[in-house]
């Protein structure tokens, strides 16, 4: 079946341009994840969706960084003014029910953000 | 804890011998946790789980075992493949939050 979809799979861009990751979860699920990949290095939380409401922010690094849903799918990662120390991959990921329910989370292939 | 700014710790593994991962976590009242393994260019995979009331769950050639007194997870590879290559997080649930472990990269040895 379908999984975690991503896009684009690798961005390049220059610095001080605005960019936007997609992620397309797995149909039904209600939470959604976005977390920060730098390179050899672990998972860095970003955000979650529990429908197309975010009750936890607290891993935004800054103002530049923003998020949405809509429709309880689809969620856009959007970097302002990107600089280099932005550059990772960035990992999307769904479950079927709320954060903290023993549920696993499916992840998507990510998108690798290179900026120049 | 957060895996952030630190690099992965690396564990060498002869072919064929048992590995084993290890990882401390943080919160006690955690009461799921999971192992995912991560490989090049790709998203974390789910391995196995284990809940609270449980001290060793078995899998396919993976045991993951919970000892709740230290907060340690253990995941136990049998018979270390070329394919085990890979990096491992555990996670830990609780609070209503999940929280990623550092990860482990293990490297399979010829």
């Amino acid at each position: 079946g379908a999984g975690v979809s991503q896009s684009p799979s690798n961005k390049v861009t220059e610095k001080g341009k605005d960019v936007e990751l997609r992620c397309d979860p797995i149909s039904g699920h209600t939470a959604l994840y976005w977390y920060r990949q730098s390179l050899g290095q672990g998972l860095e939380f970003l955000i979650y969706f529990q429908g197309n409401s975010a009750p936890d922010k607290s891993g935004l690094p800054s103002d530049r960084f923003s998020a949405e849903r809509t429709g309880g799918s689809v969620s856009t990662l959007t970097i302002q003014r990107t600089q280099q120390e932005d550059s990772a991959v960035y990992l999307c990921a769904s479950s079927r029910n709320q954060q903290g329910s023993e549920e696993k989370l499916f992840f998507g292939s990510g998108t690798q953000l290179s900026v120049l | 804890g957060e895996s952030v700014g630190l690099h992965l710790p690396t564990l060498s593994v002869q072919e064929g011998d048992n590995s084993i991962i290890n990882c401390a976590y943080s919160n006690s009242a955690s009461d799921y946790f999971i192992w995912y393994k991560q490989e090049s260019g790709k998203g974390p995979q789910f391995i196995i789980d284990i809940r609270s009331n449980m001290d060793k769950r078995q899998g396919q050639r993976v045991t993951v075992l919970l000892n709740k007194t230290v907060k340690h997870l253990s995941l136990q590879i049998a018979a270390t493949q070329p394919g085990d290559s890979a990096v491992y997080f555990c996670a830990e649930t609780g609070d209503d939050k999940i929280i990623f472990g550092k990860g482990t990269r293990l490297h399979i040895l010829p």
